[in-house]
């Protein structure tokens, strides 16, 4: 089974801090992605990248950055943590090719204080 | 960014009831998922379909993928309280090319009633 894991399930932060969420898969995926999710409003993707080094924006990337290194780990950075980025974050990996469906972690409840 | 068009919104059932929730798109979709959420948890998915009137069973669920191709149907069966939480579809627009970044409706929160 593909296991997706992100590194922490909850998380109290300051304003202004510089946060950092780690996920991690072990099936050789290509594809990860990450999203918040927020009452009402479904899930929003936030970064994906297709490859190592290479990203992409997705619907809301603003105050987000992302780093992947290595093929298995893929970070959401928040530069300067705001109240407004209180949220539940999840990661999801993809395999690629024709492969379409995305596996999630267990997901981050981020609450910024 | 796009949105699939996910119904009912919510629904809250007495066990032992069918349910059925949908998700239709304005455009051309090549795949269809439906995943289940469970309070705090991650998505997990259900079912998979990739061919145009494709019907495929996981245990008591049954999805469908819509013969247009804009649109998918889930079925669940004598509804028991483990079936609470929320439902979701994907798709993967037909013009996605090698993007495998997925369209997703808002959810549908199903309340079961022992």
């Amino acid at each position: 089974d593909v296991k997706v894991t992100q590194s922490s399930r909850y998380l109290v932060k300051r304003t202004g801090e510089k946060v950092f969420l780690e996920c991690v898969q072990d099936m050789d995926h290509e594809n990860m992605f990450w999203y918040r999710q927020d009452p009402g409003l479904g899930l929003r993707l936030i970064y994906f990248s297709y490859d190592v080094k290479m990203k992409e924006k997705g619907d809301i990337p603003e105050g987000y950055s992302v780093s992947r290194e290595k093929k298995e780990r893929f970070s959401l950075i928040l530069e300067s943590a705001s109240t407004n980025q209180t949220s539940m974050y999840l990661c999801a990996s993809v395999l690629g090719g024709y492969g379409t469906e995305a596996f999630f972690g267990q997901g981050t409840r981020l609450t910024v204080v | 960014g796009q949105q699939l068009n996910q119904s009912p919104q919510s629904m809250f059932i007495q066990e032992g009831e069918d349910v059925s929730m949908n998700c239709t798109s304005s455009s051309i979709f090549n795949t269809w998922l439906w995943y289940k959420q469970d309070p705090g948890e991650g998505p997990v998915l259900l079912i998979a379909l990739y061919k145009a009137g494709e019907l495929t069973s996981n245990g008591r669920l049954t999805a469908q993928f819509g013969i247009t191709r804009k649109d998918s149907f889930l079925n669940i069966s004598a509804s028991i309280p483990s079936d609470v939480g929320i439902y979701f579809c994907a798709g993967q627009p037909r013009n996605a090319g090698n993007n495998r970044k997925l369209i997703w409706g808002l959810g549908t929160s199903l309340a079961v009633n022992p």
